[in-house]
C-alpha cells in the first residue's frame, strides 16, 4: 500500500545550521508529496507542496523537490533559526487528494 | 475566514465516562478527517466523513469509537467508556469538494483528551 517514510528524530542543530530531513515514499499512481510543520501545542500547518515530478516547493526558506527517480522529497533548509523548532510531517495524497497518508514527523530542536 | 475549529480545546475526562469532540470544517469544505497523535508519535488517520456518509473508517478502533458529520452542525467524534489508552491529541482537518493534484487538508488545533 501507500506509505511514507522520513528521517527519526530528533534532530538537534544550532542556529544557522543547514537542515535535512528525508521522506521518501511508496504509492501507486502519481501522488502530491507535502510537508507540514506543528509547533508546539498547535495543529499540522502546510509548508510546501509539489503535485509533480521535478516541482520545487518552497515557503519560509524551505525548500523540497519531487523526485520521481528515488521516490524521494527530502526538505532542506539552508540557515535554520530556533523559531524553526517544531515536528515536521511528510506526507502524500491520492485519489484527488482525499486520502493522505502522514509519515511518523521527525521533532527538530533548534539551539541558539 | 474562520479556519477549522475544535472544541473543546482540553477535555478531562474520568475512565467510563464518554468524551465528545467537536469539529467545524472551514466554510465551504464538505469534507472532514479526524487523526489521532499520541505523546511523541505521529499522526494515525481514524476516519474520513463527507456530510451524512462516513467515507473510510479504516483506522477507527471497532469499539467504544464513532464519527458522525450531519447535514447541519458540526462532526462529531465519540467515544464511550474512556480508558487510559485513549489520552492524545484528537485533530480535525477538512478539505473542499473538489479534489485534485495538491489538495491539501487544512488542521484545527486539536482537542487534547486526558483521561484519568
Amino acid at each position: 500500500g501507500d506509505s511514507v517514510t522520513q528521517m527519526e528524530g530528533p534532530v538537534t542543530l544550532s542556529e544557522e545550521a543547514f537542515l535535512t530531513i528525508n521522506c521518501t515514499y511508496t504509492a501507486t499512481g502519481y501522488p502530491s508529496l507535502f510537508w507540514y510543520v506543528q509547533y508546539p501545542g498547535e495543529g499540522l500547518q502546510l509548508l510546501l507542496k509539489a503535485t509533480k515530478a521535478d516541482d520545487k516547493g518552497s515557503n519560509k526558506g524551505f525548500e523540497a523537490t519531487y523526485r520521481k527517480e528515488t521516490t524521494s522529497f527530502h526538505l532542506e533548509k539552508g540557515s535554520v533559526q530556533v523559531s524553526d523548532s517544531a515536528v515536521y510531517f511528510c506526507a502524500l495524497s491520492v485519489d484527488g487528494g482525499f486520502k493522505t497518508i502522514f509519515g511518523a514527523g521527525t521533532r527538530l530542536f533548534v539551539k541558539a | 475566514n474562520a479556519g477549522v475549529m475544535q472544541n473543546p480545546r482540553h477535555l478531562v475526562r474520568r475512565r467510563g465516562q464518554e468524551a465528545r469532540l467537536r469539529c467545524s470544517p472551514m466554510k465551504g469544505h464538505s469534507h472532514v478527517y479526524w487523526y489521532r497523535q499520541l505523546p511523541e508519535e505521529g499522526l494515525k488517520f481514524m476516519v474520513y466523513l463527507q456530510k451524512e456518509n462516513i467515507i473510510d473508517e479504516s483506522g477507527m478502533p471497532k469499539e467504544r469509537f464513532s464519527a458522525e458529520f450531519p447535514k447541519e452542525g458540526p462532526s462529531i467524534l465519540r467515544i464511550q467508556q474512556v480508558v487510559r489508552g485513549d489520552s492524545a491529541a484528537y485533530f480535525c482537518a477538512s478539505s473542499p469538494p473538489r479534489g485534485g493534484a495538491g489538495n491539501e487538508q487544512f488542521f484545527g488545533p486539536g482537542t487534547r483528551l486526558t483521561v484519568l
